[in-house]
């Protein structure tokens, strides 16, 4: 059974910094690509980034250039988010997914997602 | 970059057909994704590449996509299909590739 869990979120200043982790099981994770996605309260959801399966290509939503860092250890079935510089527009549930293989680009399976609120 | 456009709402009675737009342009030259999500829980895939539906969605779930416009039908609509509806395609038109996702459809059972 393909799972998808997130951790790190919390709560932390304007300014601030936080890395999510995201533990993949019940697939070989060193073969897919993945994303991660956020939705601020009462919002939709928002591509973030997204890396492949070797970190050869990696992709940015233009909110996040610069501040976030996508990053993944194949041996520790594990894929990160690195926040820094964190701003209150980046308060929101932030959703790990895998990308399936085959060229089209989509999410068939999501984690629970972790929650980050930037507040003074 | 590329904009989805979906209607904020949607209603339909049920046992009748919903149809959920999602505007962009020439958006039939790209594959589109559909996905559910209920109230706090994680989006669920429920059409892909434009019309595939991936295992354990009923076939009451279908898409179509052409010209400027994709469009998740759900016939038969039943009161657990009440849900938020997003549509999604991956833009590698420009030199800035990238995910994008539409605004989001609340689809009401009356």
């Amino acid at each position: 059974e393909v799972q998808l869990v997130e951790s790190g979120g919390g709560l932390v200043k304007p300014g601030g910094s936080l890395r999510l982790s995201c533990a993949a099981s019940g697939f070989t994770f060193s073969s897919y690509s993945m994303n991660w996605v956020r939705q601020a309260p009462g919002k939709g959801l928002e591509w973030v980034s997204s890396i492949s399966s070797s970190s050869s290509y990696i992709y940015y939503a233009d909110s996040v250039k610069g501040r976030f860092t996508i990053s993944r250890d194949n041996a520790k079935n594990s894929l990160y988010l690195q926040m820094n510089s964190l701003r209150a527009e980046d308060t929101a549930v932030y959703y790990c997914a895998r990308v399936p293989r085959g060229g089209s680009y989509y999410n068939d399976y999501w984690g629970q997602g972790t929650l980050v609120t930037v507040s003074s | 970059s590329y904009v989805l456009t979906q209607p904020p709402s949607v209603s339909v009675a049920p046992g009748q057909t919903a149809r959920i737009t999602c505007g962009g342009n020439n958006i039939g030259s790209k594959s589109v994704h559909w996905y559910q999500q209920k109230p706090g829980q994680a989006p669920v895939l429920v059409v892909y590449d434009d019309s595939d539906r991936p295992s354990g969605i009923p076939e009451r779930f279908s898409g179509s996509n052409s010209g400027n416009t994709a469009t998740l039908t759900i016939s038969r609509v039943e009161a657990g299909d009440e849900a938020d509806y997003y549509c999604q395609v991956w833009d590698s038109s420009s030199d800035h590739p990238g995910g994008v996702f539409g605004g989001g459809t609340k689809l009401t059972v009356l």
